[in-house]
């Protein structure tokens, strides 16, 4: 139990276009959902908070504009990188949890190139 | 503020090898505490968890953490160590003080394993 995917693993794009990364709980719903970024050799740094059918909460730092997430339903939420650059290039994973329960559950990782 | 710190960057252990992992946290209450393990390329797995009762927690793979309130630390161990144990591993802490649902990352530490 407690499975989360992530789609796609892999994905290159060219600077200046956009990118979706979806991440699904496959068998609870998810009330709360969370997503990171991970730099190479580094620890997890939290994006943004969702919770279903509510805005995001964004970390300080994090441009909302720029990283857009959508938590429209309990076994779904998506982030979408707007007008990607090289610098947002990165491994992001996302997290889910349970209501009731405390601890997240990640998925496997999405790794952005943006060329 | 809650915060977590793993003291060692890197271990090297031989296989057969007993392995400990140690974490200090900050947190103004009773925490929630976990240890998650990251695979190269993938998302983390949780190990283990504590959120209050027998301070000695046993988790998946072998592997078991303390709870110390009086040094403020929840160290992992496991007796005989795998080549397959080799990763990332990250402590974490949460806790009931937050309604968040946020958890706050070591910095992580890799455990090499050694023929």
């Amino acid at each position: 139990g407690a499975v989360v995917s992530q789609h796609p693993s892999r994905v290159i794009c060219k600077s200046g276009t956009s990118v979706k990364i979806e991440c699904r709980s496959l068998d609870f719903q998810a009330t709360t959902m969370f997503w990171y970024r991970q730099f190479p050799k580094q620890s997890l740094m939290l994006m943004a908070t969702s919770n279903e059918g509510s805005k995001a909460t964004y970390e300080q730092g994090v441009e909302k504009d720029k990283f857009l997430i959508n938590h429209a339903s309990l076994t779904l939420s998506t982030l979408t990188v707007t007008s990607a650059h090289p610098e947002d290039s990165s491994f992001y994973i996302c997290s889910a949890r349970n209501r009731g329960l405390y601890e997240q559950y990640f998925g496997p990782g999405t790794r952005l190139t943006v060329t | 503020a809650q915060s977590v710190t793993q003291p060692d960057i890197h271990i090297t252990v031989s296989e057969g090898a007993s392995l400990e992992l140690r974490c200090n946290y900050s947190y103004g209450a009773t925490p929630y505490l976990f240890w998650y393990v990251q695979s190269p390329g993938q998302g983390l797995q949780l190990l283990l968890k504590y959120f209050s009762g027998d301070t000695l927690v046993q988790g998946i793979k072998g592997f078991e953490a303390e709870f110390k309130r009086s040094q403020s630390s929840f160290n992992l161990r496991k007796p005989s160590v795998h080549w397959s144990d080799a990763a990332e591993y990250f402590c974490a802490v949460g806790g009931p003080n937050s309604n968040d649902y946020k958890l706050s990352f070591g910095a992580g530490t890799t455990v090499t394993v050694r023929a």
